[in-house]
């Protein structure tokens, strides 16, 4: 089993729509979370962190689930440009230091 | 602040070649990555370097990849002889320790075609 999986997409939607991604991870001792955004031909970028409880960052809400080893990304009202790779990462402390581990990621096309 | 600065951009050489990419990190980042992403792939890491010690270089193809970072600022990959496979982006990252050690700042990437 790998460790982070994601559904690679791409999952096209129209503007305005509600999309979601789940990524599943293998390590149960995975202690955080991640989502970064890659827009093509660019670098990723930190999008937002996934809390327990949950969190929301406008139109942006990210869940995890410990129990089932599973995060989620939700993103309402899509707009044109949200359209880019979202990629799960997982981190693991190892000795002291952060073990960070990115998934393919999952492409989302939003068309107008 | 500044951010990562990566060279080459692009790089194209024959099979059996060397090439080599440098990175400077931002400053005060203690941690720095190299992160090797094949087209349709996520991000995989090569190597980690805290200040000038690796601290993790599981998934580094040693007997043709190396790195270093001798005065614990920037750092170079080098890839001797490189294989048709190793076409792709290494992206070099970088990340404060203690709190912020989770939140990578990427530089734009050094893309390389193997022919």
């Amino acid at each position: 089993r790998k460790e982070v999986e994601q559904d690679p997409g791409p999952f096209n939607v129209p503007e305005g729509a509600t999309v979601a991604f789940n990524c599943t991870y293998s390590n149960s001792a995975s202690q955080s979370f991640f989502w970064y955004r890659q827009d093509c031909r660019k670098e990723p970028k930190l999008l937002m962190s996934v809390y327990s409880s949950g969190n929301e960052d406008g139109r942006f809400t990210a869940q995890l689930n410990r129990a089932s080893q599973y995060i989620s990304l939700l993103i309402r009202d899509s707009k044109l440009s949200d359209s880019a790779t979202y990629l799960c990462v997982v981190n693991m402390d190892n000795s002291g230091y952060s073990t960070l581990t990115f998934g393919k990621g999952t492409m989302l096309l939003v068309s107008p | 602040e500044a951010g990562v600065a990566q060279s080459p951009r692009y790089k194209i050489i024959e099979k059996r070649q060397s090439v080599a990419f440098w990175c400077n990190p931002i400053s005060g980042h203690a941690t720095l990555y190299w992160y090797q992403q094949i087209l349709g792939q996520g991000p995989k890491l090569l190597i980690q370097f805290q200040n000038n010690g690796v601290v993790d270089d599981s998934q580094l193809p040693k007997d043709r990849f190396s790195a270093e970072r001798l005065k614990g600022v920037d750092s170079t990959l080098k890839i001797q002889p490189a294989k048709l496979e190793d076409s792709a982006v290494y992206l070099c990252a970088s990340s404060r320790t203690g709190a912020g050690a989770n939140v990578l700042t990427f530089g734009a990437g050094s893309r390389l075609t193997v022919l």
